[in-house]
């Protein structure tokens, strides 16, 4: 099973709101991913989780503001966010996060995020 | 830093015909090499891997890719282009960082090729 959910599959908010985009995975896997993807665009790295810790944060702005509450749960709080912040935003999980250099990500389907 | 080019954002073929999606790779290190897949309104999909074991892999739904060092290429393909085929297909390379005494494995995405299938 290499299944990673994700919640809501749609959302939308407006500039003032307060919300959280939610992804689990019950494959063991140590390392968890949040990516944004514009459309027409790859996705790209926001932030990495290893063994619960915050490991990478790629430039993020504090308007996003990850958690890793256990090993199989990944949270994305939203606040003031922006029109230009709407896009698909993926969670992805992986077995081990730096020792393995082949270790493969598994994406879930993503919630479709709009901001008006 | 490693990259990975898809040559072609648009590639259209008939339904029964090749598909040939290009993707090159620029590493100083052997590279690990993905394919993955996006349909409409999707997460990303796996299709394949490059792990140096074999030069050419094996994925799911018919697809293939063959490493070529000497091309350093990793192209995708399948004999015979089904309509379920139609979707959107990324290359990426697996880079190995450290950042704050961290290490972790990162992803880079080539820009993508969108696949149409044709009756």
């Amino acid at each position: 099973d290499t299944e990673v959910t994700q919640t809501p599959k749609h959302l939308v908010m407006g500039m003032t709101n307060k919300k959280s985009l939610k992804c689990e995975q019950h494959m063991g896997h140590r390392a968890m991913y949040w990516y944004k993807q514009k459309a027409k665009k790859p996705p790209e790295l926001m932030f990495v989780y290893s063994y619960e810790k915050l490991s990478i944060n790629e430039s993020v702005p504090s308007r996003f503001s990850p958690e890793c509450p256990n090993s199989s749960l990944l949270n994305l709080h939203l606040h003031a966010l922006q029109p230009e912040d709407s896009a698909l935003y993926l969670c992805a999980s992986s077995r081990d996060p730096g020792t393995v250099v082949t270790d493969t990500q598994y994406f879930g389907p993503g919630t479709r995020l709009t901001v008006l | 830093a490693q990259s990975v080019t898809q040559l072609g954002s648009h590639v259209s073929v008939s339904e029964g015909a090749l598909v040939l999606l290009r993707c090159n790779y620029s590493s100083s290190v052997p590279p690990y090499l993905f394919w993955y897949v996006q349909y409409p309104n999707q997460g990303l999909q796996l299709l394949l891997k490059y792990t140096s074991a074999a030069t050419l892999v094996k994925g799911i739904n018919g697809f293939e890719a063959e490493f070529k060092k000497s091309e350093t290429s990793f192209h995708l393909t399948k004999p015979s282009a089904h309509m379920s085929d139609a979707a959107e297909y990324f290359c990426a390379v697996r880079s190995f960082s450290n950042a704050g005494g961290t290490s972790y494995g990162k992803l880079t995405f080539g820009q993508g090729t969108i696949l149409t299938v044709h009756p």
